[in-house]
C-alpha cells in the first residue's frame, strides 16, 4: 500500500534551516507529484509549494518563495523539503503529499518543525 | 485569487447524515478540482474525496462529495453517522495560477 514516511522531529533556533525528508513506498514514485502542507499549533492547514517529481519543476506559495526549496531523489522515492530562516512563526507540523497535481490524495504522517532560541 | 469558507462546526446524531458546505468567493467551483480531508485530534489528515467525488480506496461510501455551481460551493456528505467520524474536515481547491487554498475546517461533533 501508499506510504509516506516522514524525517523525525526537529527543533532550530531563528534563522536556522530545516531539511525535512519524505519516503515514498507503494507506488511509481515518478507519476506523481509532491506537495508540502504545513499546520501551525491549533490553526488550519497551509499549503506551501509543490514539486513534479517526474520533471523536477516546482512550485510554492508566494509567502514562501525565496526561502523553500523543494527537491527529490528518484533513486531513493524520497522528496525533500528545505526551508531557510526560520522564524518563531514557522514552528508546525509539516507534511508530505503525494499528489495528483495540486490534489493530494496520500499523506505522510507529519514533522514537527520548533523553532525557539 | 480566492477563499473556501466552511462553518466552524457542525453536529448531529449517530445514525443521521450531515453535509458540510465549502463555498468559493471568485471564480466557479466547478472550473479546479476539489478535495476534502479529514484530521482526527493528534493525527494526519487523510483524504476522503478527491477532484470533487472520487473515494480513496479504503474510504467507505457513507462519504461523498459534490459539486453545486449554483450556489458555487462544494459539499462532503457523511451518512449513517459513526462517532469515529468525530473529526476535523478540510476542502482544499486551486486554479490555474497555482493559486492553492484550504478551506478554514469545519469540527463535526457527533452525539
Amino acid at each position: 500500500q501508499v506510504q509516506l514516511v516522514q524525517s523525525g522531529a526537529e527543533v532550530k533556533k531563528p534563522g536556522a534551516s530545516v531539511k525535512v525528508s519524505c519516503k515514498a513506498s507503494g507506488y511509481t514514485f515518478t507519476t506523481y507529484g509532491i506537495s508540502w502542507v504545513r499546520q501551525a499549533p491549533g490553526q488550519g492547514l497551509e499549503w506551501m509549494g509543490w514539486i513534479n517529481v517526474y520533471n523536477g519543476k516546482s512550485n510554492s506559495a508566494q509567502k514562501f518563495q525565496g526561502r523553500i526549496t523543494m527537491t527529490t531523489d528518484t533513486s531513493r522515492s524520497t522528496a525533500y523539503m528545505d526551508l531557510r530562516s526560520l522564524r518563531s512563526d514557522d514552528t508546525a507540523v509539516y507534511y508530505c503529499a503525494k499528489d495528483r497535481g495540486l490534489r493530494p490524495v496520500h499523506w505522510g504522517q507529519g514533522t514537527l518543525v520548533t523553532v525557539s532560541s | 485569487n480566492f477563499m473556501l469558507t466552511q462553518p466552524h462546526s457542525v453536529s448531529e446524531s449517530p445514525g443521521k447524515t450531515v453535509t458540510i458546505s465549502c463555498t468559493r468567493s471568485s471564480g466557479s467551483i466547478a472550473s479546479n478540482f476539489v478535495q476534502w480531508f479529514q484530521q482526527r485530534p493528534g493525527s494526519a489528515p487523510t483524504t476522503v474525496i478527491y477532484e470533487d467525488n472520487q473515494r480513496p480506496s479504503g474510504v467507505p461510501d457513507r462519504f461523498s462529495g459534490s459539486i453545486d455551481s449554483s450556489s458555487n460551493s462544494a459539499s462532503l456528505t457523511i451518512s449513517g453517522l459513526k462517532t469515529e467520524d468525530e473529526a476535523d474536515y478540510f476542502c482544499q481547491s486551486y486554479n490555474s495560477d497555482i493559486y492553492v487554498v484550504f478551506g478554514g475546517g469545519t469540527r463535526l461533533t457527533v452525539l
